[in-house]
């Protein structure tokens, strides 16, 4: 069946560095993916998406990167600050479908160490 | 542009009990989505609806049950409220589109749901 997945449950990045959360799909027919942000006691943030016809695409401070040979999807964060703690989610879907559709991972916890 | 409003943002219920909650989306937006998360589970879809009608659904039992509005706002209803319905309980919302495809959505704060 269709699966988000992420590689690490935790990240510990030291304020400054950047930081790169991964995450695997098994849907090779998802083609819209989506990074969200969630800080405690608030809901998920949208950060930046990508269509699988990209492999890259950027925002302020953030990139995220899309390999389909693998169905690896990664999300990279430059110079990191400590408003950058959350949980990051990615989340997939396939082209024929509809929101019920969207089918989100587990979560990374980044934790920025001051 | 205000963002998706939820209320109440905490709730204390007993076993048995029933609750409403609502959702605000953002001006504009026509489809709003509900889901549940736990710790355990993550995110799980309850459903969406769309110009007032349910347009998908999740895999959740019948006592979890949702209206629209004509101006778009939402409420989600659990009645005969279990122990394992606590949870953070999310309203998205997006733009719409009448072909029903996947968008990025814009998640409010929750409400916090502890059932006793």
């Amino acid at each position: 069946g269709e699966s988000v997945g992420l590689h690490l449950p935790t990240l510990s990045v030291q304020e400054g560095d950047n930081s790169i959360i991964n995450c695997a799909y098994s849907n090779s027919a998802s083609d819209y993916f989506i990074w969200y942000k969630q800080e405690s006691g608030k809901g998920p943030q949208f950060i930046i998406d990508i269509r699988s016809n990209m492999d890259k695409r950027q925002g302020q401070r953030v990139t995220v990167l899309l390999n389909k040979t693998v169905k690896h999807l990664s999300l990279q964060i430059a110079a990191t600050q400590p408003g950058d703690s959350a949980v990051y989610f990615c989340a997939e879907i396939g082209a024929n479908f509809g929101n019920e559709k969207l089918t989100f991972g587990t979560g990374t916890r980044l934790t920025i160490i001051p | 542009k205000a963002g998706v409003t939820q209320t109440p943002r905490y709730l204390i219920k007993t076993r048995g009990q029933q609750v409403t909650l609502s959702c605000s989306p953002i001006s504009g937006h026509r489809s709003v989505s509900w889901y549940q998360q736990t710790p355990g589970q993550g995110l799980q879809f309850l459903f969406e609806y769309f110009s007032e009608t349910q347009r998908n659904k999740g895999n959740f039992p019948g006592r979890f049950s949702g209206r629209q509005f004509s101006n778009s706002r939402s409420e989600m209803n659990v009645s005969t409220l279990e122990l394992g319905d606590s949870a953070l309980y999310l309203c998205a919302s997006s733009i719409g589109s009448t072909q029903g495809r996947g968008e990025k959505l814009f998640f409010g704060s929750g409400t916090q749901l502890s059932v006793l």
